[in-house]
């Protein structure tokens, strides 16, 4: 099942921060982010693997927490590059071991 | 570059036809993953080879087919095409078998258009 992304769509100056949500309804193995933009192919984030395990890739990191399945993933201090296309893939526990990714968050940094 | 190529780039076809997409994966990854993109549905998983074997299915159509070969490229094949097939479709791959344990490396995608 695919998993809900939360918000649609947000807007930013930069410098602002935002956090995008992942939310399953099944119990979760693992949570993938991934970034797209405009035209392009979707570029690996950092991938989370235990509950309450937290990540980090520069100013932009990422939790799980496996009891509520669900990620959220937090970018700090934005820049105009971080502007794009935010999907989380999830691969439930006991599943077979695909991705199922959710419709995708989509950002917009402003000058 | 990811390192995944994916040939053609852009491909217009009327319905009815049938292409064949080309991936090729990164140097010495065993597993090749399809996903379809449309405006409104995300990336669909469609299908995961791992080493010549279909590893994992997803909403693949009946229409569509793939498979893996010796060296390790992999094609998507698709028939009898509706205008609702329009789409990129992304190949990707990672080293090994299991999908949620290792980041996957996406292609440049085919955009095929169907007239």
């Amino acid at each position: 099942q695919q998993p809900v992304q939360s918000p649609q769509a947000v807007i930013l100056r930069e410098g602002e921060d935002a956090v995008i949500n992942c939310s399953s309804s099944k119990a979760l193995y693992s949570v993938h982010w991934y970034r797209q933009k405009h035209g392009e192919a979707p570029v690996f984030l950092m991938i989370l693997l235990k509950g309450g395990e937290q990540k980090g890739h520069e100013k932009i990191s990422a939790s799980f927490n496996e009891k509520k399945q669900q990620s959220s993933l937090y970018l700090t201090a934005s820049q105009l590059s971080y502007s794009g296309t935010y999907f989380c893939g999830t691969e439930k526990k006991g599943g077979s071991e695909k991705l199922v990714f959710g419709k995708g968050t989509k950002l917009t940094v402003n000058p | 570059d990811s390192g995944v190529t994916q040939t053609p780039k852009h491909l217009i076809t009327a319905t009815g036809q049938r292409v064949t997409l080309r991936c090729s994966p990164r140097s010495g990854d065993l597993s090749v993953y399809w996903y379809q993109q449309s405006l409104d549905q995300g990336l669909q998983f469609l299908i995961q080879y791992y080493n010549g074997e279909e590893r994992a299915k997803g909403n693949i159509l009946e229409r569509f087919s793939a498979q893996q070969f010796p060296d390790l490229h992999s094609e998507l094949n698709l028939s009898s095409l509706e205008l609702g097939d329009s789409a990129l479709y992304f190949c990707a791959s990672s080293p090994l078998g299991t999908s949620g344990r290792y980041e996957q490396f996406f292609g440049p995608g085919t955009r095929l258009t169907v007239l």
